[in-house]
């Protein structure tokens, strides 16, 4: 398998519910990402990951916690959502951050509701 | 603050040529991205520039003026599989991408 690969899919939890997504590269990067993608919305940066290191934390609620075991995969652990928490979540991976992160690859989204 | 615009969403015929427009005010500039996004998949990267002027890559170019802020990517001979949502990125002084909202390019028959 190529490219990067994001499961669920598509996810529907509660507010109390404890779930995550999980985002795979198969390309040899050494940066990964967390995006948010709203209606109508600019993608917002969440989280950046390089080598297993996080580097970057946009603000991000507490509610969403990311895990990187290895440059390989990336995981972002979901728990008491709000409703406003719905939305696509994007993974993308790049060579390198900064100056080396020319371009990025995504991975189809997880669809997340918030019920 | 940093911001990017380009429209919402255009329409346009098949066979046909459509501009989209991305302005963008950054604090600095290092290069300048569009993907294409069809509904329910990944962005796929479709061009870069960093230097003044047009980039051709078979039916799309990307043109880029630094001075003006201002980029257009060009479809050409539209085809339906050009219906999807264009986004334009630009990376500012600290190579950080800032993203604009999307254009979604309907392609009629």
């Amino acid at each position: 398998e190529t490219g990067v690969t994001q499961t669920p899919r598509h996810l529907v939890m509660g507010m109390t519910n404890k779930k995550s997504l999980k985002c795979e590269q198969h390309l040899g990067h050494n940066a990964m990402y967390w995006y948010k993608q709203s209606a109508k919305k600019p993608l917002e940066l969440m989280f950046v990951y390089s080598l297993e290191e996080r580097v970057e934390n946009n603000s991000v609620p507490s509610r969403f916690s990311p895990e990187c075991p290895n440059s390989s995969h990336l995981f972002l652990h979901l728990h008491t959502l709000q409703p406003e928490d719905s939305a696509l979540y994007l993974c993308a991976s790049s060579q390198d951050v900064g100056a080396g992160a020319n371009v990025l690859t995504f991975g189809a989204g997880s669809r997340l509701t918030v019920l | 603050g940093q911001n990017i615009d380009q429209p919402t969403e255009m329409t346009a015929t098949e066979g046909a040529i459509v501009q989209i427009n991305c302005t963008y005010q950054t604090s600095g500039f290092n290069g300048l991205f569009w993907y294409q996004q069809h509904a329910g998949e990944a962005p796929t990267f479709l061009s870069y520039n960093v230097l003044d002027g047009l980039e051709e890559k078979g039916r799309f170019s990307s043109f880029l003026s630094r001075s003006k802020g201002y980029s257009y990517l060009l479809l050409k001979e539209l085809q339906m599989k050009d219906s999807a949502s264009y986004l334009c990125a630009v990376r500012d002084s600290n190579y950080q991408l800032i993203w604009g909202a999307g254009t979604k390019l309907i392609i009629k028959p």
